[in-house]
């Protein structure tokens, strides 16, 4: 999927765990999204990243976290796994901004499914 | 603000006639708009994208969308359905960085 690599791509986890997502491009794009994806409620975005260390919430950030210390690595963590974070995740990368026209296609990854039990 | 609204939760056709995936915009300014599929258990990938460059977009697989400010409408079209198109399908518009809407999809099932 044009660089982009999402591991792991299932995972079973219980009720109170921590787990970590990462999210790894080649693409040297600046832009890094996480999103999660629900029947009935389509593609919500978590947590994104407009460069190095520089991180901002989305419309669902409630308990999750992220970091990204290089370009090409963003993490998604759920410091405490709850059922309701049961769902598919992907990260998608940008070479641009919203407004860059020529650049601000998102490329997908493949996605990660995590089940909370 | 930016949204888009897919008209149909579920689109169903014979293979060989044509598709229609309905999609219209709310945007304060011209936007960007972009087409997605989603196979069964598979990222999204990119359909095709409206960056104000031409007003009709000609995408991947023989799909295609035209770019119509005067109905606020950004429908997919393709003339002949294929097994293949099976999937569901998201309308997308992007202002800022973070300002990406998606639609909540549409699932087109092709019957053979």
């Amino acid at each position: 999927d044009a660089g982009i690599t999402q591991s792991p791509r299932h995972k079973v986890t219980e009720t109170g765990t921590p787990v970590t997502l990462r999210c790894h491009q080649t693409e040297n794009h600046r832009y890094m999204y996480w999103y999660r994806q629900d029947p009935g409620h389509g593609l919500r975005l978590i947590h994104y990243s407009y460069g190095v260390k520089d991180t901002d919430k989305g419309e669902v950030s409630d308990g999750y976290s992220v970091s990204r210390s290089k370009t090409e690595d963003f993490l998604l963590t759920l410091e405490s796994a709850t059922s309701s974070q049961t769902s598919v995740y992907f990260c998608a990368i940008s070479e641009g901004g919203g407004r860059q026209r020529g650049a601000n296609v998102l490329t997908f990854g493949a996605g990660s499914r995590l089940t909370v039990l | 603000a930016q949204s888009v609204t897919q008209l149909d939760s579920h689109v169903s056709v014979s293979e060989g006639t044509p598709v229609l995936l309905r999609c219209n915009y709310s945007s304060s300014y011209s936007p960007s708009l972009f087409w997605y599929v989603q196979h069964p258990n598979k990222g999204l990938q990119l359909l095709l994208k409206y960056t104000s460059a031409a007003t009709l977009v000609k995408g991947i697989n023989g799909f295609e969308a035209e770019f119509k400010k005067s109905e606020t409408s950004f429908h997919l079209t393709k003339p002949s359905a294929h097994m293949s198109d099976a999937a569901e399908y998201f309308c997308v518009t992007r202002g800022g960085y973070q300002k990406v809407t998606f639609g909540t999809g549409t699932k087109l099932q092709v019957i053979p």
